[in-house]
């Protein structure tokens, strides 16, 4: 089964600075994709950003990067110049193309909340 | 905004009682996928249809049923309502084997 964890409930980082929430997940596939989503009060889930795992090279949407590592299983999120806008609830998330059936079935944590101080 | 449209917006059901939750997909996109969201978890997969049919099922029982319209939008039905079906109600919308999906806001469901 895929699993994906992540050991941060909350996290607090001053406006301007960096920050970086950790995602792991377990998987036996070979072709998958990982993401980022954002989910602010308004609910609404959002897409960060997106990791293809056959590629080497980390993914960065303008503030947004992250560090894949394939072989740690480790996916984590890279916030810089942190914005009072970017204070929302993180989640990170798998998806297997071959699994499960459902071509589009995300797989997700239980979110970091991630709180930018003024 | 996604361009997907969930309604209504909040929803106060009696246990027991039945529900009808809706979405409109995006344009273009042909799938949709439904994830029910506990409070302070993450969202977890109930079913996705891809061209009106069923196309794969999370660990829901069978009173989490669902339909899709030839125009692409949705329904999820739930029977029997339970104090634990009390959640975000979230869809997503995508192109068949496009990895992006667009979440609609969601419905937030209370069940008393």
């Amino acid at each position: 089964a895929q699993t994906v964890t992540q050991s941060q409930p909350e996290m607090s980082v001053q406006e301007a600075e960096t920050v970086t929430l950790s995602c792991t997940y377990d998987t036996s596939e070979s072709n998958y994709y990982l993401f980022w989503y954002k989910q602010p009060p308004s609910r609404q889930m959002i897409l960060v950003i997106r990791q293809e795992a056959y590629k080497q090279q980390n993914a960065t949407e303008n503030r947004f990067s992250v560090n894949f590592q394939k072989a740690a299983k480790s996916f984590s999120l890279k916030i810089s110049d942190s914005q009072l806008g970017d204070t929302a609830m993180y989640f990170c998330a798998f998806y297997a193309p071959n699994y499960g059936g459902a071509t589009n079935k995300l797989i997700f944590g239980t979110g970091t909340l991630l709180a930018v101080q003024p | 905004e996604t361009g997907v449209t969930q309604s209504p917006t909040h929803l106060i059901k009696t246990r027991g009682q039945q529900v009808t939750l809706r979405c409109s997909s995006q344009s273009g996109h042909n799938t949709v996928s439904w994830y029910q969201q506990a409070l302070g978890q993450g969202p977890q997969f109930i079913f996705q249809y891809y061209r009106e049919e069923e196309n794969g099922r999370g660990n829901f029982p069978p009173r989490f049923s669902g339909l899709q319209f030839p125009n692409y939008s949705s329904e999820l039905n739930v029977n029997a309502l339970e104090l634990d079906d009390s959640a975000l109600y979230l869809c997503a919308t995508s192109g068949i084997g496009n990895t992006e999906a667009f979440f609609g806001q969601g419905t937030r469901l209370t069940v008393v």
